[in-house]
């Protein structure tokens, strides 16, 4: 089936750094979305792209869908304490009848003060 | 809270079992999804409401597994006979019709372990 490979699996920063996630897919997404996970809880949506191309920011999250549409990145700037936790990307291939979502496997993001 | 509500949020159980966990959605939206999560991997789909209907379910969703959402409302999760494969956080998800594309909203999840 459909797989994410999203990279790195984990990142261990300085507070006030800056940092930088990808995930890239063997299809091509309609949509790509960034998620990120505290410890017992559900994922909680960061950003989500629409068009080849597309540039968003939230805050000091950007995010961008790459222009062959089987890839995209989130940067985190000047990363603080409450960063910390596990990033998914995730993808919906086409509008199926359930815009069904395909997540990567996570990046675990370690911020030390 | 208007957010999507699990429960419950824990639930320990033998082998062999039967466990059920309801959902219930962002109360706009239409669209409710199961999702299985275990550690150290990203949330894989289980299945998938529209309103009432069940309209997918994915391979990983055995003849143990039945979902329903009854009233297009709030949804069930059964796993009749547990097993210890089974252990892992299942998530519920909302997402509505008429916002974005892909734009689904999380529960807390429902940790089961199996004994």
């Amino acid at each position: 089936g459909q797989q994410l490979n999203q990279s790195p699996q984990s990142m261990f920063i300085q507070e006030g750094e800056d940092v930088s996630m990808n995930c890239t897919s063997s299809s091509i997404f309609n949509t790509w979305l960034w998620y990120k996970q505290d410890p017992g809880e559900g994922p909680v949506l960061l950003i989500a792209l629409y068009k080849a191309g597309e540039l968003t920011s939230n805050g000091r999250l950007t995010a961008q869908f790459g222009i062959t549409r089987k890839d995209s990145f989130l940067n985190i700037s000047a990363s603080i304490p409450s960063d910390v936790g596990i990033y998914f990307c995730a993808g919906q291939e086409k509008e199926t009848s359930g815009s069904r979502l395909t997540f990567g496997e996570g990046t675990q993001l370690t911020v030390n003060p | 809270d208007t957010g999507v509500s699990q429960d419950p949020r824990h639930k320990i159980t033998k082998r062999g079992q039967n466990v059920t966990f309801r959902c219930d959605p962002i109360s706009e939206h239409n669209r409710l999804y199961w999702y299985r999560q275990t550690l150290g991997q990203g949330p894989e789909f289980l299945t998938y409401f529209q309103n009432e209907a069940q309209l997918e379910k994915s391979r990983l969703l055995s003849d143990r597994f039945s979902a329903e959402r009854p009233k297009g409302s709030f949804s069930t999760l059964e796993i009749q006979r547990t097993e210890q494969g089974d252990s892992a956080m299942y998530l519920c998800a909302s997402s509505s019709r008429q916002g974005g594309t892909g734009e689904l909203f999380f529960g807390e999840g429902s940790r089961l372990t199996v004994l």
